[in-house]
């Protein structure tokens, strides 16, 4: 099933915050992030295990609740570049990755 | 380490047709997944393919049918094209499969049916 993200588009200056969320209703063993920017491809960002471990190549933080089958992305002193769409991912019940329908970020200076 | 690739970038087809997109993985990997992107419905799995092998499934017809070559390169088919195929299809690879690794995409085939 289809992970459920919110907000659906948020609007910040630079230098704010934002939090992005992902739920499911299903029992979750990792979640993924991503982020697109308009005309490009998904660039992965992080991926979060059940059990804590974490892996990611961005100085982004993200928090994986395994009780409530929730994820959150923080974005912390946004940048300019930040901008894009972020999507979600959660293991489907064949071992493929279901992608959340996005949330867009617009930056502003 | 040179990226994924897609081609063609651009395809117009007419319906009814039918169209093969290829999409050719990182060097190593042996996962390579495909999805359909539209504007609003974010990434729709299509199937992955591990070694040749389709592993893994959405939820589309048989008119999606896609296969993968012994150096990991894969083709996504689409047959007996409708105006709803128009789309971005996007492939991306991975070492061992979707859930426990990252992706890298490719930079995606954008399909239009008229």
């Amino acid at each position: 099933q289809q992970p459920v993200q919110s907000p659906q588009a948020v609007i910040l200056r630079e230098g704010e915050d934002a939090v992005i969320n992902c739920s499911s209703s299903k029992a979750l063993y990792s979640v993924h992030w991503y982020r697109q920017k308009h005309g490009e491809a998904p660039v992965f960002l992080m991926i979060l295990l059940k059990g804590g471990e974490q892996k990611g190549h961005e100085k982004i933080s993200a928090s994986f609740n395994e009780k409530k089958q929730q994820s959150s992305l923080y974005l912390t002193a946004s940048q300019l570049s930040y901008s894009g769409t972020y999507f979600c991912g959660t293991d489907g019940s064949q071992g493929n990755l279901i992608f959340g329908k996005g949330t867009k970020l617009s930056v502003k200076p | 380490k040179a990226g994924v690739t897609q081609t063609p970038r651009y395809l117009i087809k007419t319906r009814g047709q039918q169209v093969t997109l290829s999409c050719s993985p990182i060097s190593g990997h042996r996962s390579v997944s495909w999805y359909q992107q539209t504007p609003g419905q974010g990434l729709q799995f299509l199937f992955e393919y591990f070694s040749e092998t389709q592993r893994n499934k959405g939820n589309f017809p048989g008119r999606f049918s896609g296969r993968q070559f012994s150096n990991s390169r894969s083709e996504m088919n689409v047959s007996t094209l409708e105006l709803g195929d128009s789309a971005l299809y996007l492939c991306a690879s991975s070492l061992g499969g979707q859930g426990r690794d990252e992706q890298f995409f490719g930079p995606g085939t954008r399909l239009t049916v008229l």
